[in-house]
């Protein structure tokens, strides 16, 4: 069965520093977003992107976030100056079409901002 | 604004007792309504969803799950639970409208333990 993946899995970075972290969709969905779980907390929606662009973004996504598609495959969030607060486990999740469809998460990647 | 409540921070079952988690939403149309479980450091598994017609439906796991629309609720169910079905449980709501493409709200989550 496909899944999404994520890459890493875990991340531990200096405030201040960018990452970058990975997502590869299922091959044939065309809906993207990026989600995150700050501990203990709820999921909170990001951002969705489709035909290479943002269709939404949540007023967590500010101009530190950004999101690429840099081929066919990947699906990428960067995160250009990291803060204490950006901590959380984030996750990919992908979907075949908009909105009422299912969306399929990945494991999820767990950043410490130090 | 569309919401979704799971009233329940934490519930605790015997092993082979029946389970319902409750699950209210607040959205103005017609929901799209999913349930997903984590595991510890895990990912989102979806168990079920609901988009239209018939109000009972089944997932995986031997999960159902039926959407009440008068009294704004999408309960999940399953009558015997088994000790791996220990894990977290969140109600989503698929927001937007129009050409949105969709973002899903989340409920806080009910976490659930069970007892041998």
């Amino acid at each position: 069965e496909p899944e999404v993946t994520q890459t890493p899995s875990h991340q531990v970075t200096q405030m201040g520093q960018e990452v970058i972290l990975r997502c590869v969709p299922i091959s044939n969905h065309l809906y993207f977003y990026w989600y995150r779980q700050i501990l203990g907390q709820k999921v909170e929606f990001l951002v969705s992107f489709y035909n290479n662009e943002i269709s939404e973004k949540s007023e967590i996504f500010d101009d530190q976030f950004s999101v690429e598609r840099p081929d066919g495959s990947n699906f990428t969030l960067k995160i250009r100056s990291t803060k204490l607060e950006d901590s959380a486990m984030y996750f990919c999740a992908s979907s075949v079409s908009g909105r009422g469809r299912a969306q399929y998460f990945g494991p999820g990647t767990r950043l410490l901002v130090l | 604004a569309q919401s979704v409540t799971q009233p329940d921070i934490h519930i605790t079952v015997s092993e082979g007792a029946s389970l319902e988690l409750r699950c209210n939403y607040s959205y103005g149309a017609t929901p799209y309504l999913f349930w997903y479980v984590q595991s510890p450091g895990q990912g989102l598994q979806l168990l079920l969803k609901y988009f239209s017609g018939d109000t009972l439906v089944q997932g995986i796991k031997g999960f159902e799950a039926e959407f009440k629309r008068s009294q704004s609720s999408f309960n999940l169910r399953k009558p015997s639970v088994h000790w791996s079905d220990a894990a977290e449980y969140f109600c989503a709501v698929g927001a937007g409208y129009g050409g949105s493409q969709g973002n899903l709200i989340f409920g806080k989550g009910t976490k659930l333990s069970v007892k041998p």
